[in-house]
């Protein structure tokens, strides 16, 4: 019950594309969602993060598109640039047994294509 | 904008022998984690630490790993007698509250490979 499943495993589009990065949780006492990009040899960076209250959130190019009765969350990338290839990671935690742990996805490979 | 560092970026260490992963948290963060990535696979959580002991600990976290905080900077990781499944990206993290969504901030990683 705490695992947040991630899909697809790899992804590679051309420059301007619209990738799309799918989540599911099945924990409903998740209530944060974060994603994480993740450059080689570099640790994960916060990327964007959505609470359940809200079905959308954009930041920039990035937005985040969540279904709370799916119990699934994905993340778009407008206007897709090369530099946006990266390893994304969503993420769910909560307040289940006062725990804020972070549980990961298994990650997406993407590659934007110049 | 302040980062979380760790060193060394790279450890190679002989199965069975005792490593120390050191980290400097954010300086003015309160909660430290330290998180593990197999090659190829997900972030999985290790432990968290706030006010000089565990605060929450995964299955993965057994007798052979410790956590302390030696001085007022530096957060260490030992593993006790390495094996080889020890092999992974080691990364430590830290954030300001650990009691509410606060973003963790994660340092570059070590990489951790056992011979």
């Amino acid at each position: 019950q705490q695992q947040v499943k991630q899909s697809p495993q790899s992804l590679i589009v051309q420059k301007g594309g619209i990738p799309i990065i799918n989540c599911a949780y099945e924990n409903t006492a998740f209530d944060y969602f974060p994603w994480y990009q993740q450059f080689p040899g570099k640790g994960p960076a916060l990327l964007i993060a959505i609470r359940p209250d809200v079905s959308e959130k954009k930041e920039g190019r990035f937005t985040i598109s969540f279904n709370k009765s799916a119990k699934q969350f994905s993340l778009h990338i407008m206007d897709s640039q090369p530099g946006d290839s990266a390893t994304y990671f969503c993420a769910a935690s909560g307040a289940s047994g006062g725990s804020y742990i972070p549980t990961f996805g298994r990650g997406t490979s993407l590659i934007v294509h110049p | 904008e302040p980062e979380v560092t760790q060193t060394p970026s790279h450890q190679v260490t002989q199965m069975g022998q005792e490593v120390i992963l050191r980290c400097v948290p954010i300086s003015n963060h309160l909660y430290f984690y330290w998180y593990r990535q197999i090659l190829g696979q997900k972030v999985e959580f290790l432990v968290s630490f706030y006010n000089n002991e565990i605060s929450e600990k995964s299955e993965i976290f057994d007798d052979q790993f410790s956590v302390e905080r030696p001085d007022g900077s530096n957060f260490t990781l030992k593993i006790r007698s390495t094996k080889l499944e020890d092999s992974a990206m080691y990364f430590c993290a830290s954030s300001r509250e650990g009691n509410s969504n606060q973003p963790q901030h994660f340092g570059d990683g070590t990489r951790l490979s056992i011979l």
